[in-house]
């Protein structure tokens, strides 16, 4: 089973409102990450988390707050977002490696947000 | 730090015929990993074919094939025997390790169309 899971698959919100983006894999996989994708851009790399632990923040505003509760779930937490976050939040997993190897990253199908 | 060029923002190729998507990257790394991903209109990212740098060998998926240049700092990818549902936007990505996870660097991407 290489899926990854994502929910919701679209969400509006107000610049007031806080929502959270879910993302879930049963790959075993320790390596899971955050991206955010503009239309017709690649994928930006938002944060890492490596055997539950965050290893990377890519300089992501704190209005973006991840949170990986265990080694199948990781969750973003939105609060405060701005119309210019509007984008498609895309989560991967990998498995992980400390001998050098970089693993292919499996990503979900995304959630959709809209910021009004 | 990495950086991966696609040249070529859109391509166009007929059903059954074959074509060549352009990547390039720059790397101080001798040890490093690229991989193709395929984002259809659906938006759902997929790892086309990956390639680790140690090996001279190129990589084949079915239809898809790479030709890696390590020299050249090129990685070009294939596809024969072209089909409608290979319509879609191409990534090339430079995959590095950064202790226990992968980091992944995307080029901008090719579109590729597909016609009858």
């Amino acid at each position: 089973d290489t899926e990854v899971t994502q929910t919701p698959k679209h969400l509006v919100m107000g610049m007031t409102n806080k929502k959270s983006l879910k993302c879930e894999q049963h790959m075993g996989h320790r390596a899971m990450y955050w991206y955010k994708q503009k239309a017709k851009k690649p994928p930006e790399l938002m944060f890492v988390y490596s055997y539950e632990k965050l290893s990377i923040n890519e300089s992501v505003p704190s209005r973006f707050s991840p949170e990986c509760p265990n080694s199948s779930l990781l969750n973003l937490h939105l609060h405060a977002l701005q119309p210019e976050d509007s984008a498609l939040y895309l989560c991967a997993s990998s498995r992980s490696s400390g001998t050098g190897k970089s693993y292919e990253q499996y990503f979900g199908p995304g959630t959709r947000l809209t910021v009004t | 730090a990495q950086t991966v060029t696609q040249s070529q923002p859109e391509m166009s190729v007929q059903e059954a015929e074959t074509v060549t998507l352009s990547c390039t990257y720059d790397t101080s790394e001798s040890d490093y990993y690229l991989f193709w991903y395929k984002q259809p209109p659906s938006r759902q990212m997929i790892l086309v074919i990956r390639q680790e740098a140690y090996k001279q060998q190129n990589a084949t998926e079915n239809r898809f094939s790479v030709n890696f240049q390590k020299a050249a700092k090129s990685f070009s990818l294939k596809i024969s025997d072209s089909q409608l549902g290979d319509a879609a936007m191409y990534f090339c990505a430079y995959g590095s390790n950064t202790g226990t996870a992968s980091k992944l660097t995307f080029g901008t991407g090719t579109r590729l169309q597909v016609t009858l």
